[in-house]
């Protein structure tokens, strides 16, 4: 299994909206409707943000959505704010094992 | 509320064994709800699937298939407790391991804070 694609960078000023993709196959994000997206601050364990591709967890900001379509999931944040600079990773179910994307480094500007 | 904690050595030498333990507090490892997982994340790069178990009827295991010759993945129930096993490790399996509760819709919804393996002789 192959990690899924994310680009290495994202980059927003506050206020504004960012779109993080994450490339998968039809053995992972396109077969199935498990994609999650995890926030990673430095030093610290990683945060569900978006699960089942669209659904947030309680205490999560509606600025945080997601979709997919076809092979591709992403994650939207809108209206940026300080506190969003982090990594971001998405996951997705392959067929009895489980696949990561590289992470996106979020920079709010 | 449930908690999850890593804990064993932080140095282990080439070629050797590293086993880490993760002690599962506010929630049963029983649940036939949920898998028990460990992800691992080298400095500076991205989380890595290492495998995971769960129970329903009998214990099964699921493990990345780059990694499946040498791992080891149990349950203790007596001790609410799953481990890991890494045989033969190498510089390369240098990183922070995480354990973490995966529901049963494929998200990991409770982590541990991670722990730092060193492999170095």
């Amino acid at each position: 299994q192959s990690a899924l694609t994310q680009p290495p960078s994202a980059s927003g000023s506050p206020g504004q909206s960012v779109t993080i993709s994450c490339a998968g196959t039809s053995s992972d994000v396109g077969g199935y409707s498990y994609v999650s997206w995890y926030q990673q601050h430095p030093g610290k364990a990683p945060k569900l943000m978006i699960y089942e591709v669209t659904k947030r967890p309680s205490g999560v900001p509606d600025r945080f959505s997601g979709s997919k379509s076809g092979n591709t999931a992403s994650l939207t944040v809108s209206g940026l704010q300080a506190e969003d600079e982090a990594d971001y990773y998405c996951s997705s179910y392959a067929g009895g094992n489980v696949v990561f994307g590289g992470g996106t480094k979020l920079t709010v500007l | 509320q449930v908690q999850l904690q890593e804990s064993g050595p932080g140095l282990v030498k080439p070629s050797q064994t590293l086993s880490l333990t993760c002690t599962v507090s506010g929630g049963s490892v029983s649940s036939g709800s949920y898998y028990w997982s460990w992800i691992r994340q080298p400095a500076g790069k991205g989380l890595e699937w290492i495998g995971r178990i769960y129970t329903r009827g009998s214990t099964n295991t699921n493990y990345n298939p780059s990694l499946k010759s040498r791992v080891t993945i149990s349950l203790d129930t007596s001790k609410n407790q799953f481990s890991l096993e890494l045989t033969s490790v190498t510089a390369a399996d240098t990183a922070v391991y995480y354990c973490a509760r995966m529901e049963w819709l494929e998200y990991f919804d409770y982590w541990g804070q991670g722990t730092l393996v060193t492999v170095s002789s």
